[in-house]
């Protein structure tokens, strides 16, 4: 079946250290994949993206590539600040050929906590 | 321009009531998917809703069901409430239903059953 495993947190980080947060999956067919933030008392925010092989998704500052030969698509970001402390959901999306329709399978997510 | 929104924001209920949660999609965007989020966990899939029809389900039970007008905003109905229905639903929408399209999600209705 099609699932997603990230890394356990919390993560605890000083501002300006480097992060990382890992994420494998395992899907059948061609996944999209995708890294959404929730911060406290919101919904998910969509981060990044990517859809095929090879793929860099990017945005504030925060990236990650998708790695076929590794099931991976690992968040990274070069310097955190105190405002990313969030947690963190890797997820991805299989076509469906049966129904037409695309649904969302989560990770379990990663607290991310970056103290000043 | 404005993103989905979701209401109540806050909603607290008993055992054995039943409860209308409701969403309305970004402008433009067809579909729409509903989510539960039980506390520490991630989403998980309910329906996925695209121009009016019913195209995916979750591993829900047949007391959770929706529906979506022409409009395209959409209500997520749960009959016969138990405690463990306590959770953030979340609201998601989409322009199609292909699988690289992203999903964009409202701020949530907070669940919580007495």
């Amino acid at each position: 079946g099609n699932s997603v495993t990230q890394m356990e947190g919390p993560v605890t980080l000083s501002e300006e250290a480097f992060l990382t947060i890992n994420c494998t999956y395992t899907a059948t067919g061609y996944p999209s994949l995708f890294w959404y933030v929730q911060y406290p008392g919101e919904g998910l925010q969509l981060l990044l993206k990517a859809t095929k092989a090879d793929d860099k998704g990017s945005n504030k500052g925060f990236e990650a590539t998708y790695r076929k030969e590794t099931t991976s698509f690992h968040l990274e970001k070069g310097s955190v600040q105190v405002s990313d402390s969030a947690v963190y959901f890797c997820a991805l999306s299989v076509p469906s050929f049966s129904g037409g329709y695309n649904k969302l399978i989560f990770g379990a997510g990663t607290r991310l906590a970056v103290h000043p | 321009d404005a993103g989905v929104t979701q209401s109540p924001t806050h909603l607290i209920k008993t055992r054995g009531q039943h409860v209308t949660l409701r969403c309305s999609p970004i402008s433009g965007h067809k579909s729409v998917s509903w989510y539960q989020q039980v506390l520490g966990q991630g989403p998980q899939f309910i329906f996925q809703y695209y121009e009016k029809e019913e195209r995916g389900r979750g591993n829900f039970p047949d007391r959770f069901s929706a529906r979506q007008f022409p409009n395209y905003s959409s209500e997520l109905n749960v009959n016969a409430l138990l405690l463990g229905d306590s959770a953030l639903y979340l609201c998601a929408s989409s322009w199609g239903t292909g699988s690289n399209q992203p999903q964009h999600f409202g701020d949530g209705t907070r669940l919580s059953i007495l």
